[in-house]
């Protein structure tokens, strides 16, 4: 059983470029969720997918930033214009719904850290 | 809207100790409760949840965490601190109005030998 996998795990971009990051889940989970986190602070809510519909996203995630997860498994996140504010490390995070899904476990790959210049 | 607070920013204990590592939370309705943590460069391991049930709760790595309904808290604990157990520790609480998870700024532990 393989772990959430994320790649890559470094990206370093100038500022005004775009960037794609990449989330495998957990085969069989049904839900993929994606975090970022700032230096100093826990991991902030960014979107969620059950399956491929996007069921929620955050205040934070502005119209630079897209996620798809179109076949229901892997998931991208894409960064248009990049801001040196966007420096942080993303996490994705997979989970297998039951019940009314509040008791599943969300298990976090390594992330993806990004440095805008 | 849920909330946790990690009331100390960082613990110090010494090798062989009991640890306890702080969590208080705000939520409307029961919670959803868990623990992970985060070594140096890595994403997050999950440690424990509390969903219902017992109060005390145990998990990965000799990690246990209490309930305490009347008091909001879910406290980390272990009988014996190690130094491995060095580490950043989140606590974090199940959005109700979704499936998010919403977390504290995260508690450093340092266990010295």
């Amino acid at each position: 059983d393989t772990g959430v996998s994320q790649d890559p795990r470094h990206k370093i971009t100038k500022r005004g470029q775009n960037v794609t990051f990449r989330c495998d889940p957990i085969s069989e989970h049904n839900r993929l969720y994606w975090y970022r986190q700032t230096l100093g602070q826990g991991p902030e809510f960014l979107t969620y997918f059950q399956n491929e519909a996007q069921l929620e996203k955050s205040r934070l995630l502005s119209d630079r930033f897209s996620a798809e997860r179109p076949k229901g498994s892997f998931s991208t996140l894409e960064i248009q214009r990049t801001e040196q504010g966007d420096s942080a490390m993303y996490l994705c995070a997979s989970s297998l719904a039951s019940g009314t899904g509040k008791e599943d476990t969300q298990y976090f790959g390594p992330g993806t850290r990004l440095t805008v210049l | 809207a849920q909330s946790v607070a990690q009331p100390e920013d960082q613990v110090n204990v010494a090798e062989g100790n009991p640890l306890t590592v702080k969590c208080t939370y705000s939520v409307s309705g029961n919670p959803y409760l868990f623990w992970y943590v985060q070594y140096p460069n890595r994403g997050l391991q999950f440690l424990l949840k509390y969903i219902t049930g017992d109060n005390l709760v145990k998990g990965s790595y000799g990690f246990e965490a209490e309930f305490n309904k009347s008091q909001t808290s879910f406290h980390l604990k272990k009988p014996s601190a190690l130094v491995s157990d060095s580490a950043l520790y989140f606590c974090a609480v199940r959005d109700l109005g979704g499936n998010k998870l919403v977390f504290g700024a995260g508690t450093i532990l340092r266990v010295k030998s």
